[in-house]
């Protein structure tokens, strides 16, 4: 069995701050992870992915994110936020093999604070 | 290259009704799942279609059905429509080994009254 949880379901944070949304997974079996970011009426948009390889991963938009085996977490990062980035971020986990879907976190909703 | 598109974006049918939403993925894409998003339970795995055989299927009752085309095009259908199946319903596609991750349309939001 799989789960996500995401540990912050709101986080303001004030413009040109940093930011940190944390994730941690616990799965059986090996898994990619993804972030996610859902704007208001739309679906959801790849940020990052994490398949292997190095453990600090790039993104659009500014965002990384580090994955951590031993605590088994992908905690997503940003430097610097800006208003645009107000928005639900959702941290999900996938099989390497087999059932080809994505378990999904509960969603953080970050609110960039002017 | 287009994304994947959903139609229609928004439906209001009425309790006891049935519905079809539409999903076209991105070319050269073969696999297609569904997602459920509602406020309290959050994006739930409705079923994953690859070359037209349901792959794998989440906990949903048996009034949510799909199928998937020859040419990838995936429709769900759902049955006997109750107020709790109002949610944004979403679609991705992606390709089989899923290292491109997943592509997600804008989704269809159903409202049941």
């Amino acid at each position: 069995a799989q789960s996500v949880t995401q540990l912050d379901s709101q986080v303001p944070v004030f413009e040109e701050a940093p930011v940190e949304l944390r994730c941690n997974y616990s799965s059986s079996v090996s898994v990619y992870l993804f972030w996610y970011v859902q704007y208001p009426n739309q679906g959801l948009q790849l940020l990052l992915k994490y398949l292997s390889g190095s453990t600090l991963v790039k993104g659009i938009n500014g965002f990384e994110a580090e994955f951590n085996k031993s605590q088994t977490s992908f905690h997503l990062r940003k430097p610097s936020v800006h208003i645009s980035d107000t928005a639900e971020y959702f941290c999900a986990v996938t099989h390497q093999t087999g059932a080809n879907n994505l378990f999904f976190g509960t969603g953080t909703r970050l609110t960039v604070i002017p | 290259k287009a994304g994947v598109t959903q139609t229609p974006r928004y439906l209001i049918k009425t309790r006891g009704q049935q519905v079809t939403l539409s999903c076209s993925p991105i070319s050269g894409h073969r696999s297609v799942s569904w997602y459920q998003q509602t406020p309290g339970q959050g994006l739930q795995f409705l079923f994953e279609y690859f070359s037209e055989t349901q792959r794998n299927k989440g906990n949903f009752p048996g009034r949510f059905s799909g199928r998937q085309f020859s040419n990838s095009r995936s429709e769900m259908n759902v049955s006997t429509l109750e107020l709790g199946d109002s949610a944004l319903y979403l679609c991705a596609s992606s390709l089989v080994d899923r290292v491109g991750g997943y592509t997600f349309g804008s989704g269809t939001r159903l409202t049941v009254v």
